[in-house]
């Protein structure tokens, strides 16, 4: 079955870091990137960067950058995200999405269940 | 930074139709994509390049594109489509994705 499974849930104090994970299955890793996608309590969706899952180039949303770093193991088809220096505001829903690619397009096909990181003292 | 414009929240009565819009710069350029997300679920995208529907999507949903805005229609709503949409497109360069602020959709 297609599907992106996610880690569990996690609690961290301000200023730890987050590392999740997003395993896919059914369907070949390295034709699509992943995006995670996080959305704090009632609000919004806010993209927060992707990696390539062929190269493991990646982009980060500029109002993260330097505080995250996204990764993928193919051998495990595994996509990671850690999340460093947490504040409380990093409390969120965080979604890995499968990430097309169409000419300047770029769009999520598949979503995983998420993951609640909750950062508290 | 690259903002999508949509309305807080849209209102209508099961059978009538909503439409709900997301305006930027650079839409004319990129194509757009719709999501719905219900509570305590992960988004579902429901439209994409600005008006294909996606597999199991009902017909009654469709897209739209007319310069700087896109439109997202539901015709013949129904109760089970309250939810929240979002429409996400990239910047002019493709390099930055970005979500609108979201609708909240209430079927009366």
């Amino acid at each position: 079955q297609v599907q992106l499974v996610q880690s569990g849930g996690e609690v961290k104090k301000p200023g730890a870091s987050v590392n999740l994970s997003c395993k896919a299955f059914g369907y070949s890793f390295t034709n699509y990137g992943i995006s995670w996608v996080r959305q704090a309590p009632g609000q919004g969706l806010e993209w927060m960067g992707w990696v390539s899952t062929y190269s493991g180039n990646t982009k980060y949303a500029q109002n993260i950058q330097g505080r995250v770093t996204m990764a993928t193991d193919t051998s495990t088809t595994t996509a990671s995200m850690e999340l460093r220096s947490l504040r409380s505001d990093d409390t969120a829903v965080y979604y890995c999405a499968r990430h097309v690619t169409y000419g300047d397009s770029r769009y999520f096909d598949l979503w995983g269940r998420g993951t609640l990181v909750t950062v508290s003292s | 930074s690259y903002e999508l414009t949509q309305p807080p929240s849209v209102s209508v009565s099961p059978g009538q139709t909503a439409r709900i819009t997301c305006s930027a710069d650079a839409l004319p350029k990129q194509y757009a994509y719709w999501y719905q997300q219900k509570p305590g679920q992960a988004p579902v995208m429901v439209i994409y390049k600005d008006s294909e529907r996606s597999s199991g999507i009902p017909e009654r949903f469709s897209g739209s594109s007319s310069g700087t805005t896109v439109t997202l229609t539901i015709s013949g709503v129904q109760a089970e489509d309250e939810a929240d949409y979002y429409c996400q497109s990239a910047d002019s360069s493709g390099t930055y994705v970005v979500f609108g602020g979201g609708t909240k959709l209430t079927v009366l």
